[in-house]
């Protein structure tokens, strides 16, 4: 069974930018997550998608936004890029709610300069 | 404020030695989940804890959740390279209905030196 895939891998972006990165979950999973991990704050976690909802949220600006597709696949955009937004941001997928199981993909590195 | 302080930040110990690892919270959470990090990966889960009081091991690895579910150990035994990496405790609140509230330290990170 193949994992979670995120694409793409690493992303170089200015200041005021905006940027799309994608994941998909593992095949049959329905939740899907996005963390930021940085240095300084570490893993944080940003919102949860179920069904092509939004369930929860962290608490992040509204520059953070996602959608998750019918077929479970979900993009997360970010907007108005700020140097703080470099960071790796990871998605995880669960079958039903992430706080029983969750398996993280690799990570987008974006680094904005 | 972070909610969940782990310590130590940083273990650097000699292949053989012994560990634990603190994950320390003022406040009461559902269950504890605890993640390995290695380089250019994402966290994999190890194990989640429920019961307050509640004891896991996994091989090596002996996890605690404390009585008043505020806290938790991770307590590692003959420590081999092969568990380097960044140790992550994450506290969950089950809000109930699909909601919650999960909440990640900022991790130790171990190297084991062979």
């Amino acid at each position: 069974k193949a994992g979670v895939t995120q694409t793409p891998r690493y992303l170089i972006k200015t200041r005021g930018q905006q940027v799309t990165l994608s994941c998909s979950p593992i095949s049959g999973h329905r939740s899907v997550s996005w963390y930021q991990q940085t240095p300084g704050q570490g893993l944080q976690f940003l919102f949860e998608y179920f069904s092509e909802t939004q369930r929860n949220k962290g608490n992040f600006p509204g520059r953070f936004s996602g959608r998750q597709f019918s077929n479970s696949r979900s993009e997360m955009n970010v907007s108005t890029l700020e140097l703080g937004d470099s960071a790796l941001y990871l998605c995880a997928s669960s079958l039903t709610v992430p706080i029983n199981e969750q398996f993280f993909g690799p990570g987008t590195r974006l680094t904005v300069l | 404020t972070q909610l969940l302080e782990q310590s130590p930040q940083f273990l650097s110990i000699q292949e053989g030695e012994n560990l634990t690892v603190y994950c320390n919270s003022s406040s009461v959470f559902s269950s504890l989940q605890w993640y390995r990090q290695e380089p250019g990966e994402g966290p994999v889960l190890l194990v989640t804890v429920v019961t307050g009081g509640e004891v896991k091991k996994l091989k090596r690895l002996t996890f605690q959740f404390g009585d008043a579910r505020k806290d938790s150990s991770l307590h590692i035994t003959a420590a081999q390279p092969g568990d380097t990496g960044l140790y992550l405790c994450a506290g969950v609140k089950n809000s109930g209905a699909g909601s919650y509230q999960l909440t990640f330290g900022k991790g130790t990170k171990l190297s084991v030196i062979p």
